[in-house]
């Protein structure tokens, strides 16, 4: 069965700086997506980006880029000159190509201090 | 906004009662999705719905079901409530089923269900 750990249960990054985290996924698939989402304290559940197994190069979104790593099985975020409005939950999850279920990590707080 | 809808935003309940859970789809998504988060649990998938048919079940309870209609909205029953059951449910939608490269799914406010 896959799995989805993220090993840091708060970060904290001053405004305008950059901050990474973590998510390593167990999986013995070959095709498959993985994803950020982003939960404010509004509890809406927001996609924030999105990879692809199969394409090696790093999805960006803006001030959000991953660093995907498929032989190691690491996605991480990273949030460029963050802002206030970043503060939220941060969930990886991972999705098989065979089917549509979302298998989503613990979550990692993100505070951003001014 | 997401376009997907969720009522009640709150239910607070008894045990050993029965509650239903409602969610609208965005428009022209034809799968729909429920999840559960509390704070042992995490989040975890329910089940899926494909236009009218179930389509993929996760780690759902007995006490709980659900079904989608022709208008492709959605129910969870939950039945049978125990103090573990208090948590937020989420509906999510999507356009199609299979594992499409671009199923985004799109999540709706959650119902948080109290029970006590």
């Amino acid at each position: 069965a896959q799995t989805v750990t993220q090993s840091q249960p708060e970060m904290s990054v001053q405004e305008a700086e950059t901050v990474t985290l973590s998510c390593t996924y167990d999986t013995s698939e070959s095709d498959y997506y993985l994803f950020w989402y982003k939960q404010p304290p509004s509890r809406q559940m927001i996609l924030v980006i999105r990879q692809e197994a199969y394409k090696q190069q790093n999805a960006t979104e803006n001030r959000f880029s991953v660093n995907f790593q498929k032989a190691a099985k690491s996605f991480s975020l990273k949030i460029s000159d963050s802002q206030l409005g970043d503060a939220a939950m941060y969930f990886c999850a991972y999705r098989s190509a065979r089917d549509d279920k979302l298998i989503f990590g613990t979550g990692t707080r993100l505070q951003v201090f001014p | 906004d997401s376009g997907v809808t969720q009522t009640p935003k709150h239910l607070i309940t008894a045990t050993g009662q029965r509650v239903t859970l409602r969610c609208s789809p965005r428009s022209g998504d034809l799968s729909v999705y429920w999840y559960q988060q509390s704070l042992d649990q995490g989040l975890q998938f329910l089940i899926q719905y494909y236009n009218g048919e179930e389509r993929a079940k996760g780690n759902i309870l007995e006490r709980f079901s659900a079904q989608q209609f022709p208008d492709l909205h959605s129910e969870l029953n939950l039945s049978s409530l125990e103090l573990g059951d208090s948590a937020l449910y989420f509906c999510a939608s999507s356009a199609s089923a299979g594992g499409q490269p671009y199923n985004e799914q799109f999540f709706g406010p959650g119902t948080r269900l109290t029970v006590l």
